[in-house]
Formats: structure tokens, sequence, C-alpha cells
């Protein structure tokens, strides 16, 4: 398998703009997250799926945020309109229900700068 | 304060022993986690430790919890210098399998 495909690696882009962060998760997984990496913040869990459905969003920091999940290979985050302050690096992680949930795997991340 | 602390830096010669500790607030975590980052790239699990123990070993690892104090560690003997990267400790939430990540660690290994 190809891991969790995340596009694009680098987006640059200004204030006010709509950015679409994708993700395709390993085949077979059914949950998903969404997480955005900053050095004063950490790794947060922004929003995450299991079987498509969204099962906790409480850490999408506000209404500008929204992500789907069409179906079970393709997910998306939306930023709109995008600030400075959204500029870090966002995670796409995918894993198994049961025991396989003990592990996710994590995309290469897309790096985002909002000028 | 913060859900995860861990110290953000942690300097060592190639060689020596590294140990990062690191203390978290979910008493109710059943899964604990290391994850490891390496320059440009997503995390991948290095090793994790069900919170009825107090101990695991894997090869150069060794993974010890104090669940009353809450505090995890992971130590990696004869440290190299491919050993260079972000360690996260990642409690898990509640009985869930899903982590809690703080700031991480980011160890350098030095000659």
């Amino acid at each position: 398998d190809a891991g969790v495909i995340q596009s694009p690696r680098h987006e640059v882009t200004e204030m006010g703009q709509e950015v679409t962060l994708r993700c395709k998760p390993i085949s077979g997984h059914d949950y998903l997250f969404w997480y955005r990496q900053t050095m004063m913040r950490g790794l947060e869990l922004l929003i995450y799926f299991n079987n498509n459905v969204p099962i906790d969003d409480s850490g999408m920091p506000e209404d500008r945020f929204s992500a789907k999940m069409p179906n079970a290979s393709f997910s998306t985050l939306k930023i709109q309109p995008s600030e400075p302050r959204d500029s870090a690096v966002y995670f796409c992680a995918s894993s198994l229900s049961g025991t396989g949930g003990l592990e996710q795997y994590f995309g290469p991340g897309t790096r985002l700068t909002v000028t | 304060g913060e859900d995860v602390e861990q110290s953000l830096f942690l300097s060592v010669r190639e060689g020596d022993s590294s140990v990062i500790n690191c203390t978290y607030t979910d008493s109710s975590s059943t899964y604990l986690y290391w994850y490891k980052q390496e320059p440009g790239a997503g995390l991948q699990l290095l090793t994790y430790i069900f919170s009825n123990m107090d101990m695991k070993q894997d090869q150069r690892l060794t993974v010890l919890l104090n669940k009353k104090d809450k505090h995890l560690s992971l130590r990696i003997a004869d440290t190299q210098t491919g050993d260079s990267a972000i360690y996260f400790c990642a409690p898990g939430r509640g009985g869930s399998y899903i982590p809690t990540f703080g700031r991480g660690t980011s160890l350098i290994v030095h000659p």
C-alpha cells in the first residue's frame, strides 16, 4: 500500500483565500484523523471520522474550518477564509478499528503558509 | 496546564542513553504511546504500553510507566545519530485507542 496520501505537500496562499487540503487514507482503514502541528501548540486533533461519519469535531478551531469525508477513500479539510494564524503543518492519519486502532498511520503532511 | 507535558529539547552524545520524560493528566488512559517524527515527515508509532504494565522493553527502547504519578518515560539505549527526531508522548483518551499529543521533545544526537 502507498500509505496515507496528502495533497498538496505545500500550499502558499494569501489571507482571505479558500484553502482545501486533501487526504486519501490507507485502503480498508475506517478511521480518519486530521491534525494540525505548530511549534506553539504541538500536534492538535482537529476532527476524526469513523466509517465516513464525523465523530468528534471539538478540536476544529472555528467556523472557518470544515471537513468532509464523502467516501471511504477521500477526505478534505477546508479553510475559508484563511488567516495568517492558520499557517501550520496539517496531517491526516488513518487507522483500523479494534486492536488495529493501536497504531495511526500518518501522511507526510501539508505545509500551509498564509501571507 | 497542558494535558501532556514534555521538555522541548534533549541533547545527548552518540552512544549515551537518552531519557525522555512525560507527565499527563488523564488518569483513565489505557494505552500510552510513543511516536517518532523524523524531519519533514509524519509521525510513526515507536512503541506503546498498557496501563496495567509498569515497564516494557523493546530492543533499545525501554518504556516506564508510573500510573500513580501519571509519568511516562522513554529510554533509548546506545543513542545513534539516526535517532535524532521529535518524540511524542501520547496517552490514549480514556479507554480509547485515540492518542492525545503534546508538543514533543526534539532529541539531538551529536558525535
